[in-house]
């Protein structure tokens, strides 16, 4: 049963330190995407790839945050310097096309 | 710009009733998407809508698009506590780069 993998599950940091969430989406799929979940804010898009070339990042802040498709198989989103705002559960998601997506497990970010 | 407005934005019920969550979006599309979110989990897909008139149903689940009025419904029959949730849709603009998601609708299902 194919699926969306996130690491860490849970990442606990200070604020100013840089943090690295990774994903794997599933193989075949050639649209990943970032989401950032708050009570406050709701699901929000960070960015979108779309055979490993970023489609749409407009959602995600630039001057801290980046992402990046390295290879089919690993998509990953930085924050640096982190801040008690970015805290979050950051989901990845992968599909065959645009709107039919497999979310991951999410990962809980606390930024203190 | 393409909108998506979900309402209600909460809703609590009580097992057995019937209801419907309304999903309105702003420009033409034609393909329509709802999602489930349990409490503290990630989301997961319910309906794939790719036509008007298309209805999907599973369970006491079903959803249906009317791209013309640029309206999607989630109905739900003889609502049990397992329903319980946050409902999303989402919607794929002409361009097809873009996807917009509704707020969610939460939903309670109270025995």
């Amino acid at each position: 049963d194919a699926r969306v993998t996130q690491t860490p599950r849970d990442k606990v940091t200070e604020m100013g330190q840089e943090v690295t969430m990774r994903c794997q989406p599933i193989l075949g799929h050639n649209t990943v995407f970032w989401y950032r979940q708050t009570m406050m804010q709701g699901l929000e898009l960070l960015a979108y790839f779309r055979n490993r070339a970023p489609l749409d990042d407009s959602g995600m802040p630039k001057d801290r945050f980046s992402a990046e498709m390295p290879d089919a198989t690993l998509a990953t989103l930085k924050i640096q310097p982190s801040e008690p705002r970015d805290s979050a559960v950051y989901f990845c998601a992968s599909g065959p096309s645009i709107g039919e997506q497999y979310f991951g497990p999410g990962t809980r970010l606390t930024v203190t | 710009e393409l909108k998506v407005e979900q309402n209600p934005l909460f809703l609590s019920m009580q097992e057995g009733k019937n209801y419907t969550i309304y999903c309105n979006y702003s420009t033409t599309s034609d393909r329509l998407y709802w999602y489930r979110q349990d409490p503290g989990k990630s989301l997961e897909s319910l309906f794939v809508l790719l036509s008007n008139g298309a209805v999907k149903q599973e369970g006491r689940l079903m959803a249906s698009l009317d791209t013309k009025a640029r309206l999607s419904t989630l109905h739900i029959t003889a609502a049990v506590h397992d329903l319980s949730a946050t409902y999303f849709c989402a919607v794929v603009g002409d361009s097809n780069y873009q996807l917009i998601w509704g707020a969610g609708t939460k939903l309670i299902i109270k025995p």
